[in-house]
């Protein structure tokens, strides 16, 4: 069982337009992080969220953070053939040490 | 930003043989470096954490005698993979961790694609 559930696993739309994807558990955490991954490399930080409620922007790309600090969205506006890639979300297990991602989200933008 | 470079970036091999794939972190040092595994169209998962000067720690199901890894300094871990089978064929990526950051921030490496004939 994942602690963190991505969905869609999959997504493909035409260059335009929006999409959101999203990632939820039952736990609480104190903080989340957005990756993206491009085939053939190694993930890219894009955000860290901490405050429930919290909303971050970077440019066409903006994450929220739930309330109860159990989940948090990615939309992003008018995507680009540049925005395709795996996109995982993932927290830090203090107790351990470590980074556990979710399932990730494939996205595939058209041109 | 902090940069991971990894080694070599992809490698073919025979069944059988042994494989090592090296992990350095170039502008900073790093007590902690993480081993992920990578199968197609899936997320990463955790196979191991090297600590420096000390025995790694392997995740539940993941075979030590098989996957050895060394972190001989503080900007160098190597995974090995020994006798390797066409099952152990993934994507291997690892990450190290700036110890001079105050936050747990992981920097992650271009990956290494292993396919074992």
């Amino acid at each position: 069982t994942q602690l963190l559930e991505q969905s869609p696993q999959f997504l493909s739309i035409q260059e335009g337009e929006n999409l959101t994807v999203y990632c939820n558990s039952s736990s609480v955490f104190s903080s989340l992080q957005w990756y993206r991954q491009e085939p053939g490399e190694g993930p890219v930080l894009l955000v860290t969220v901490v405050t429930g409620g919290e909303v971050k922007k970077l440019k066409r790309l903006t994450f929220q953070f739930g309330d109860a600090r159990k989940d948090s969205s990615l939309h992003i506006t008018a995507a680009q053939p540049g925005d395709t890639g795996l996109y995982l979300c993932a927290f830090f297990k203090a107790a351990g040490n470590k980074l556990t991602f979710g399932g990730g989200t494939r996205v595939l933008v058209k041109p | 930003g902090a940069v991971v470079s990894q080694h070599p970036s992809r490698v073919i091999c025979k069944s059988g043989t042994s494989v090592k794939i090296e992990c350095r972190s170039l502008d900073f040092q790093a007590t902690t470096m993480f081993w992920y595994r990578q199968f197609p169209k899936q997320s990463l998962m955790l196979m191991a954490t090297s600590n420096e000067g000390s025995k790694a720690t392997y995740e539940q199901g993941v075979e030590k005698d098989k996957f050895l890894i060394n972190h001989a300094s503080l900007t160098l871990s190597t995974l090995t993979v020994t006798s390797a089978h066409p099952e152990d064929s993934s994507f291997y990526i690892c990450s190290a961790r700036d110890i001079g950051l105050a936050d747990p921030r992981e920097f992650f490496g271009p990956g290494t694609r292993l396919t074992v004939l």
